[in-house]
């Protein structure tokens, strides 16, 4: 039984530049979720997919972030021109839609902008 | 504006002792319940659920109580050990029954597990 995996583990960036990061669910899980999680909070949402769908962003995710999704399986994640204040944990969940809430995380990307 | 709130950063309980973990929500439409086990340098762990149709579920050692009309819910973990000790977050959504929205998680407690 395969979690759901994300690529890298752990980033270190210059400001300015672009950044992408990958999330593998959990395999025929419908649902995928981003969250970004920063020292001494709770994860906090960014946005989700059903299948290829995004269905809901946050007010988080600002223009310099996309989100993808284009065949159902992995989502990426990408910031460009990256800020100090972006860095952060990412973390990505997935859950399926047979009838449970539950959300099943992978464990992050450390993304840390100099 | 905090929807879900976690008052205690952190608690310390010795092992074996009961670990009483609380938490506040504000919004009317959540009515699914999460509690998640946090290590350092990991993703969260999803440790028991609870629906809004519901008062209390089990898992093993682990209970959690939802109280509606205070809006509060509480994990209780008994006998609590070593193993325990991290960070505990309470999350919230609306679950339609084809999926849930966003979690909206608090801001965690530390459960700190005495010998």
């Amino acid at each position: 039984d395969t979690g759901v995996s994300q690529n890298p583990r752990h980033k270190i960036t210059k400001r300015g530049q672009n950044v992408t990061f990958r999330c593998d669910p959990i395999s025929e899980h419908n649902r995928l979720y981003w969250y970004r999680q920063t020292l001494g909070q709770g994860p906090e949402f960014l946005t989700y997919f059903q299948n290829e769908a995004q269905l809901e962003k946050s007010r988080l995710l600002s223009d310099r972030f996309s989100a993808e999704r284009p065949k159902g399986s992995f989502s990426t994640l990408e910031i460009q021109r990256t800020e100090q204040g972006d860095s952060a944990m990412y973390l990505c969940a997935s859950s399926s839609l047979a009838g449970v809430a539950t959300q099943y995380f992978g464990p992050g990307t450390r993304l840390t902008v100099l | 504006d905090q929807q879900v709130k976690q008052n205690s950063p952190s608690l310390s309980v010795q092992e074996g002792r009961i670990s009483i973990l609380n938490c506040d929500y504000t919004n009317s439409m959540f009515d699914y319940f999460l509690w998640y086990k946090k290590y350092p340098a990991e993703g969260p762990t999803f440790l028991i659920s609870i629906s809004s149709i519901k008062d209390k579920n089990e898992d093993g050692r682990f209970t959690v109580f939802l109280n509606k009309s205070a809006k509060h819910l509480s994990l209780h973990i008994v006998p609590s050990q070593p193993g325990d000790s991290a960070v505990y977050f309470c999350a919230a959504t609306r679950f339609s029954g084809g999926g849930a929205d966003g979690l909206t998680f608090g801001k965690g407690t530390h459960l700190i597990i005495q010998p």
